[in-house]
């Protein structure tokens, strides 16, 4: 089965806090993709960064990082002293590379970042 | 970078009409285009591919005669909503990658169409 598991459907954080977005996934397949989208209340989704799965060195951009583990099947992503722009909906996706060109996201967490 | 434009952004109908929204890839060319569709504070679900100068590939459960898709160039993709329900009404936005054969193109969305049937 191909799966997203994003289990905090919502998390709010005042300004300045780290908070990090839990993705947990699911494939059969030894090849895929991971990514991570922003989207913002103006409703497009915004790219963030992919990782595939030969590749498990953490990553930093900015605020942003990301910890993948292969080992627990996870995708985390974490905000550092986060800020009222980050409010959005952050979603995980899967794209393993067997199934055409299906993407799986996770149902989303809702980030409120209060000033 | 890659953009894909989506249009209108909203749209306001009446019931037994019928919508058309149109999904256009700016800079690039995309033989494929996807067509996602998201229930408020819920995931996308994807609706269809859309594939230039073919039928569109439905996902089960998706009803093809309910929403026509054509992909009339390398560079435009449309969903019509037909005879538009009230239960239509949701989250659109269509999808496309630049690099079509890699597995690694991410995937650049439009800005989304939310449809409103009353």
């Amino acid at each position: 089965a191909q799966k997203v598991t994003q289990a905090q459907t919502e998390i709010s954080v005042v300004e300045k806090e780290d908070v990090t977005l839990d993705c947990v996934y699911e494939t059969r397949d030894t090849t895929y993709y991971l990514f991570w989208y922003k989207q913002p209340p103006s409703g497009e989704l915004v790219f963030l960064i992919r990782r595939n799965s030969f590749d498990e060195q953490n990553e930093i951009s900015g605020r942003y990082s990301w910890n993948f583990q292969k080992s627990t099947s996870s995708f985390n992503f974490t905000i550092t002293a986060s800020q009222v722009v980050d409010s959005a909906v952050y979603f995980c996706a899967l794209r393993p590379t067997n199934t055409g060109n299906q993407f799986y996201f996770g149902t989303g967490t809702s980030l409120t970042v209060i000033p | 970078g890659a953009v894909v434009s989506q249009h209108p952004s909203w749209v306001i109908c009446k019931s037994g009409t019928s919508v058309k929204i149109e999904c256009r890839s700016l800079d690039f060319q995309a033989t494929t285009m996807f067509w996602y569709r998201q229930f408020p504070k819920q995931s996308l679900m994807l609706m269809a591919t859309s594939n230039e100068g073919s039928k569109a590939t439905y996902e089960q459960g998706v009803e093809k005669d309910k929403f026509l898709i054509n992909h009339a160039s390398l560079t435009l993709s449309t969903l019509t909503v037909t005879s538009a329900h009230p239960e239509d009404s949701s989250f659109y936005i269509c999808s496309a990658r630049l690099h079509e054969i890699s597995y690694n193109s991410p995937l650049h969305f439009g800005n989304g169409t939310r449809l409103t049937v009353t």
